[in-house]
């Protein structure tokens, strides 16, 4: 079954932590992006990659870090620098046959205290 | 990309249609009009999308008007399964696309037994 996994669902962790999402695809997709849902809100773009090794900031990257070592997998570090964390976390990706149709993720639900 | 108006929130009886509006009306010639739905804690799921012809697939209808300032998702039969937030997004698919959706606040619709 081909498709997106985002591990853990849900993650707690105390302030002045840093905390790494795991997201991985298998559907030979190019492009993977990460954004962040704050409840009753749309989502906002974190950080993007269109190839492996290459990623650039979105629209709220601050306090965020990311890699893109291997096509199938772009995790997502939030820093201690993210003054406000908490928030639900999707992960996404397009590639061929369409690349302008994306892909999401389960999501992971991030708490920090 | 366009700007996109949504209501905030819409009601269906269980097997009745559900026309879901949109308006886009500073759209551009290049930019197409794209539905996504998130139900709750889980991450959007594509719908269809459309440039200016009116389009089917399994799931829905996408009925784009003449001068293309708006649009309707038509959801023909809806099910339970089918209450979550709807989103219509605009966006071009030139080179210069990040690939970016840019997610308002959505239509939240209701399918009531």
């Amino acid at each position: 079954d081909g498709g997106i996994t985002q591990s853990p669902k849900y993650l707690f962790r105390k302030e002045g932590q840093n905390v790494t999402l795991s997201c991985e695809q298998n559907l030979n997709h190019d492009a993977m992006y990460w954004y962040r849902q704050d409840p009753g809100q749309g989502l906002r773009l974190i950080y993007y990659s269109q190839i492996v090794n290459d990623f650039q900031k979105g629209d709220i990257a601050e306090g965020y870090s990311v890699s893109r070592e291997k096509k199938e997998s772009f995790p997502l570090t939030v820093t201690s620098a993210q003054k406000n964390p908490t928030a639900f976390y999707l992960c996404a990706s397009s590639g061929l046959p369409d690349p302008n149709e994306q892909y999401f993720g389960p999501g992971t639900r991030l708490t920090v205290t | 990309d366009a700007k996109t108006t949504q209501p905030p929130s819409m009601d269906c009886a269980e097997g009745r249609a559900a026309n879901l509006p949109c308006n886009h009306s500073t759209i551009s010639g290049n930019e197409y009009v794209y539905w996504y739905r998130q139900i709750h804690s889980q991450g959007p799921q594509y719908i269809i999308h459309g440039l200016k012809n009116n389009e089917t697939n399994e799931m829905a209808s996408l009925i784009i008007t003449e001068d293309r300032k708006s649009s309707t998702l038509i959801l023909p039969h809806a099910t339970l399964r089918d209450t979550a937030v709807y989103y219509c997004i605009v966006r071009n698919h030139g080179s210069s696309n990040t690939g970016k959706l840019i997610f308002g606040q959505g239509t939240t619709l209701q399918v009531k037994p």
